[in-house]
């Protein structure tokens, strides 16, 4: 079956702007969580869901960035006024529920260029 | 402050050549700790989650243990397309969906 699906899967832009990022999440699965992955490390959390609920956004780093799943589903992560500290891979993830026995489900992320 | 650590940071083996890495992890409580496969380009891909001290999990050539402190992925005879970026990542008592991963142990199985 198709798993979670990230767009686009390479973005570049220049410093200052404003980017979206997309995430599709698994069918039937009420949890999306949002990660970034520097090179060499483990995935960091930013932010999780709990259908359109935003439960817990404490791994944002400020408040340039944010995220929204309003019929949710499809999620999207939004960097306003980029700088060249927010280049990295950025990952989504989703999940049947909560817990230990739901695994999180990964996508193939987008990665994040600031010129 | 929940911290995972693995070692070795990357490990060479030969084609058949059986080894384990290590996941440390201090965390209040343990809802879970799951490992996963990452290869390059790729998202973290999901192989086992282990609750309590004792558990095994096994799949084709890889088993995972866990002990209170620590958690093993033991791969027995190994071969080239078990290369991969092994994560190991912990879900602690007091939460519900926050993973905390380690930095992964980059494996490389020479034919």
């Amino acid at each position: 079956g198709a798993g979670v699906s990230q767009s686009p899967r390479y973005k570049v832009t220049k410093r200052g702007q404003d980017v979206a990022l997309r995430c599709d999440p698994i069918s039937g699965h009420v949890s999306l969580y949002w990660y970034r992955q520097a090179l060499g490390q483990g995935p960091e959390f930013l932010t999780y869901f709990n259908y359109e609920a935003q439960q817990d956004k404490s791994g944002l780093p400020n408040d340039r960035f944010s995220a929204e799943r309003p019929e949710g589903s499809i999620s999207t992560l939004t960097i306003q006024r980029t700088e060249q500290r927010d280049s990295a891979m950025y990952r989504c993830a989703s999940s049947l529920g909560q817990g230990g026995n739901q695994p999180q489900h990964f996508g193939d992320g987008t990665r994040l260029s600031i010129l | 402050e929940d911290q995972v650590t693995q070692s070795p940071e990357a490990l060479r083996l030969q084609e058949g050549e059986s080894s384990s890495l290590n996941c440390s992890y201090t965390v209040s409580g343990l809802r879970g700790l799951f490992w996963y496969r990452q290869d390059p380009g790729k998202g973290p891909e999901f192989l086992f989650t282990l609750y309590s001290a004792g558990e095994e999990k096994e799949k084709e050539r890889l088993k995972a243990t866990l002990t209170k402190k620590e958690s093993f992925l033991h791969i027995t005879a190994p071969k080239p397309e078990d290369s991969a970026t092994y994560l190991c990542a912990v879900l602690p008592g007091g939460s519900n969906y926050k993973l905390t991963f380690g930095k992964g142990t980059l494996l490389t199985v020479n034919p």
